[in-house]
């Protein structure tokens, strides 16, 4: 059965303080791993697919991380504007993504 | 501006009232994808259409019906057998080529 866990649930972190996020999965024939960023009330919005284990790949302060079990999405310098839900989706088919429950970040000016 | 609308962004209906909910993009997409969204939970896919009148069933589609006759639009509708139709709709669209998925705004949907 396939399964996503992201952890922590919840981090609070102060304006500077770097940090990561993970994403540990047991899938079948993963194809993909995919992160989004959701805000309160609105959609995920896209941000990084990676699809090969020791892929990484960077955008600002993020940077997503790829094993053959975990997804990291590291965080450096944060910013309070970097305050989302963050979720991670791997790929298990052509058009399925499954979606973990997130990591609610805080960062504190 | 290329996008995916979905309107309205909150509806209310009664107990055993069928309820559409709309999803259109232009970005020219061929998938289409419907999605739900609960507290404490991830988001499960409803259904999802790879081509215009295609579509297939998804994780949780039991009370829930779709029609692709544009590419541009994929309808949802909630019908009164959804036992628990309150929730948080995500429609989102992806091209054949990537599947990176893009997600519209949302509807929350409740149900009294």
């Amino acid at each position: 059965e396939d399964q996503v866990t992201q952890s922590p649930e919840a981090l609070r972190l102060q304006e500077g303080e770097s940090s990561s996020l993970n994403c540990s999965y047991t899938v079948s024939g993963l194809r993909g791993l995919f992160w989004y960023r959701q805000d309160p009330g609105k959609g995920p919005e896209f941000l990084f697919t990676l699809y090969s284990a020791g892929e990484e790949k960077e955008k600002e302060r993020l940077k997503a991380t790829l094993t053959k079990k975990e997804s990291f999405l590291h965080i450096t310098a944060p910013k309070p504007e970097d305050s989302a839900t963050y979720l991670c989706a791997p790929q298990t088919g052509a058009n399925n993504l499954f979606f973990g429950t997130g990591t609610r970040l805080t960062v504190i000016p | 501006d290329g996008g995916i609308t979905q309107s309205p962004k909150y509806l209310f209906r009664k107990e055993g009232q069928n309820v559409t909910l709309s999803c259109e993009q232009n970005l020219n997409h061929d998938a289409m994808y419907w999605y739900r969204q609960d507290p404490g939970q991830g988001l499960r896919l409803i259904y999802y259409s790879q081509i215009v009148n295609d579509f297939q069933k998804g994780d949780i589609a039991e009370g829930y019906s779709v029609s692709r006759e544009k590419k541009e639009s994929f309808p949802l509708t909630v019908t009164s057998a959804q036992k628990n139709p309150t929730a948080f709709y995500l429609c989102a669209s992806s091209p054949r080529q990537t599947y990176e998925q893009y997600f519209g705004p949302g509807t929350r949907l409740t149900v009294t």
